[in-house]
């Protein structure tokens, strides 16, 4: 079975600090992570996937096999970053979507 | 392009009423599509998931069901409501080559 962990409900950052976003994950096979983002009256959208390496909006997400993490990291929170963020694992078979609790973070002026 | 409809946006119905909350895609085939619910202190949870027509995986037991009776066209219901069916449903959909998900605008559901 595949799970998704977000030990943190919500995180709590003043503007300009750094942040980071736990996510650990629980898989057999080779998965495919994921951020999602929900910013107030939005949807649900992708923030980025840990294929790609990318960094977008200045967040970076590392996935770590050996300690089964892929956590989300920002070094200079800004007030816009305020938003509801999900990490998600694919499995290989079906690329089925199983998605963390979620972590709101508030990042305070 | 693609594009998702979810609807409606908004429902508020009795405990023991049917439920028939609807979402379609357009721009895209066979698409592997999605029902979640998010519950206040839950997160997102995978209720119902589809590869094809006809095709419907429950993650959850519980008292909705989900119909793919098009390809683009999915569906959740309940017979009877509860008061605990009360959340925010949401649909996605995704390429059967993409590992992108896109959702709809949700709706937020309360039972009374």
């Amino acid at each position: 079975a595949q799970r998704v962990t977000q030990p943190e409900k919500l995180l709590s950052v003043f503007k300009g600090a750094p942040v980071e976003l736990k996510c650990n994950y629980s898989y057999s096979g080779s998965p495919e992570l994921f951020w999602y983002v929900q910013y107030s009256r939005q949807r649900l959208q992708l923030l980025l996937r840990h294929i790609s390496r990318e960094s977008i909006k200045g967040f970076t997400a590392d996935l770590n096999k050996g300690e089964t993490s892929f956590h989300l990291k920002k070094p200079f929170a800004q007030e816009e970053d305020s938003a509801m963020y999900y990490c998600a694992l694919s499995g290989y078979a079906g690329n089925m979507l199983t998605f963390g609790g979620g972590t709101r973070l508030m990042v305070k002026p | 392009s693609q594009t998702i409809h979810q609807w409606p946006a908004t429902l508020v119905q009795p405990v023991g009423s049917p439920l028939s909350l609807e979402c379609t895609v357009e721009g895209t085939s066979n698409p592997n599509l999605y029902w979640y619910r998010q519950a206040a202190g839950r997160g997102l949870q995978l209720l119902f998931y589809s590869v094809g027509i006809g095709q419907i995986s429950s993650e959850v037991p519980q008292n909705l069901s989900a119909s793919r009776p098009q390809d683009r066209q999915f569906i959740l219901s309940s017979k009877k409501l509860l008061l605990s069916d009360s959340g925010f449903y949401l649909c996605a959909w995704e390429g059967a080559a993409s590992t992108e998900a896109f959702f709809g605008q949700g709706t937020r559901l309360t039972v009374v």
